[in-house]
């Protein structure tokens, strides 16, 4: 099983720019969830989803948008980036009984 | 909203035992996890704790307290390897949200 993949790794945008963040899992779990970690702090939750077709916004979801037309994806879109953007974006899954988070690798995204 | 508590660095030597302690205050709470993240490194799952009391897991062990609104991780024997940040999360609601705490930074040292 590879798990959750995210790509890119690593990515740097101009202000203004736009791009999507690629997420996948392979372990047919429901949930989804976006996470976005600046240096030295906790992750905070931007998205996440609970199905196919069913999104819902966390704790920062401005400036971001998401979508979920399968299982297995869920990219995140970042539209008109902005230096506040710059974070390391990690992409998770959890498991049926919602106790335990499988989190991709993480895409580290500067805005310059 | 919700709120983590959890101090930003603890330092113990090898072969010791540390408590990393997390308070919490929210709404909808359904259970406390906790997650070991390297430097560079994804958060990878410790433990998750739905029912007040000790859960085991080899050298790691968490408790909950629901009624305190507190619970906190231990680790044994504390190897180099254990030199992490480790981060308390909250799920909240029936919809699987996980809400994570600022994070504890564990130096271990020889």
């Amino acid at each position: 099983n590879a798990g959750v993949t995210q790509t890119p790794k690593f990515r740097i945008l101009k202000i203004g720019q736009s791009m999507t963040l690629q997420c996948a899992q392979d372990m047919n779990h429901n949930y989804m969830y976006w996470y976005r970690q600046d240096p030295g702090m906790g992750l905070k939750l931007i998205y996440y989803s609970v199905g196919a077709g069913i999104t819902d916004k966390g704790e920062v979801p401005n400036g971001y948008n998401v979508s979920r037309s399968t299982t297995e994806d869920f990219p995140l879109r970042l539209e008109l980036a902005a230096p506040s953007q710059t974070s390391v974006y990690f992409c998770a899954s959890s498991t049926p009984d919602g106790e335990k988070l499988f989190f991709g690798s993480g895409t580290q995204l500067s805005v310059l | 909203g919700q709120s983590l508590e959890q101090p930003s660095e603890v330092t113990a030597v090898e072969g010791a035992i540390v408590q990393i302690n997390c308070t919490y205050q929210t709404s909808g709470f359904y259970g406390l996890s906790w997650y070991q993240q390297h430097d560079g490194g994804a958060p990878t799952f410790l433990s998750y704790n739905g029912l007040d009391g000790l859960e085991e897991t080899g050298r790691f062990s968490s408790f909950l307290s629901r009624s305190d609104s507190y619970g906190y991780l231990l680790l044994q024997e504390l190897q180099m390897k254990d030199s992490a940040s480790y981060f308390c999360a909250v799920k909240r609601g029936n919809f699987n949200k996980f809400y994570f705490g600022s994070g504890t930074k564990l130096n271990v040292k020889p």
